[in-house]
């Protein structure tokens, strides 16, 4: 059984940098089928992807987020993590990590999901 | 606006079927990427229902069924249970190889 778990500071100041960190348990990050991905919930609204990593380091990210972010991959600790500078209280949101199948991105393990609040 | 159409909100009795609908476009489900389907009661983590279109991962009930012709899909969920009450959420690729998610329905079971 995977399991993910995200960490991070549940409280930025607007302009800083969110930095989460997903803990991969019961599988490894450099299997090769996987992509390893960020997704969020603004409050009350649906789900927005916002990338995915591979675990040599290679990226994806959503067009509407991508100057602000930097996604990287650690297979020696089974982590990836989630970076996004300059953030707005429009930022705050559920924060998911979560693995999805390259091939056909089914995304079959989610983290519980954490709480970025942008507040000053 | 999310890449994928969904309608805001469906609603239905206890045991009888509801469906939801997912539109997309030849850049996305009409390309041929699978479509798959969450489903998120609130406060939780979304939860794969569907994968691949049409398959259930081991522990989703049979009432629960997709579909995908064109550049649509559909969850069906027959014998509406209480339980069921949740955001249902569609998801695929594009051709740029980027996630695309519905903006998500909610399930009222009335």
């Amino acid at each position: 059984q995977v399991r993910l778990q995200e960490s991070g500071p549940g409280l930025v100041k607007p302009s800083q940098t969110l930095s989460l960190t997903c803990t991969v348990s019961g599988g490894s990050i450099a299997s090769g089928d996987y992509y390893w991905t960020w997704i969020r919930q603004l409050p009350g609204r649906g789900l927005e992807w916002i990338g995915y990593v591979y675990y040599s380091g290679s990226s994806y990210y959503n067009p509407s987020l991508k100057s602000r972010l930097t996604m990287s991959a650690d297979a020696s600790k089974n982590q990836f993590s989630l970076k996004v500078s300059s953030v707005t209280a429009a930022d705050t949101a559920v924060y998911y990590c979560a693995r999805h199948a390259s091939r056909t991105a089914m995304i079959d393990y989610w983290g519980q999901g954490t709480l970025v609040t942008v507040s000053s | 606006q999310s890449v994928l159409t969904q309608p805001p909100s469906v609603s239905g009795a206890p045991g009888q079927r509801v469906t939801i609908s997912c539109t997309g476009s030849s850049s996305n489900i009409g390309a041929g990427y699978d479509v798959h389907w969450y489903q998120q009661p609130p406060g939780t983590a979304p939860k794969l229902l569907i994968y691949a279109n049409s398959n259930r991962p081991s522990g989703v009930p049979d009432r629960f069924s997709g579909s995908k012709s064109g550049t649509s899909a559909s969850l069906a969920i027959t014998g509406l249970q209480a339980e069921d009450e949740a955001d249902y959420y569609c998801q695929s690729y594009d051709s740029s190889l980027f996630v695309v998610f519905g903006g998500g329905t909610k399930l009222t079971v009335l």
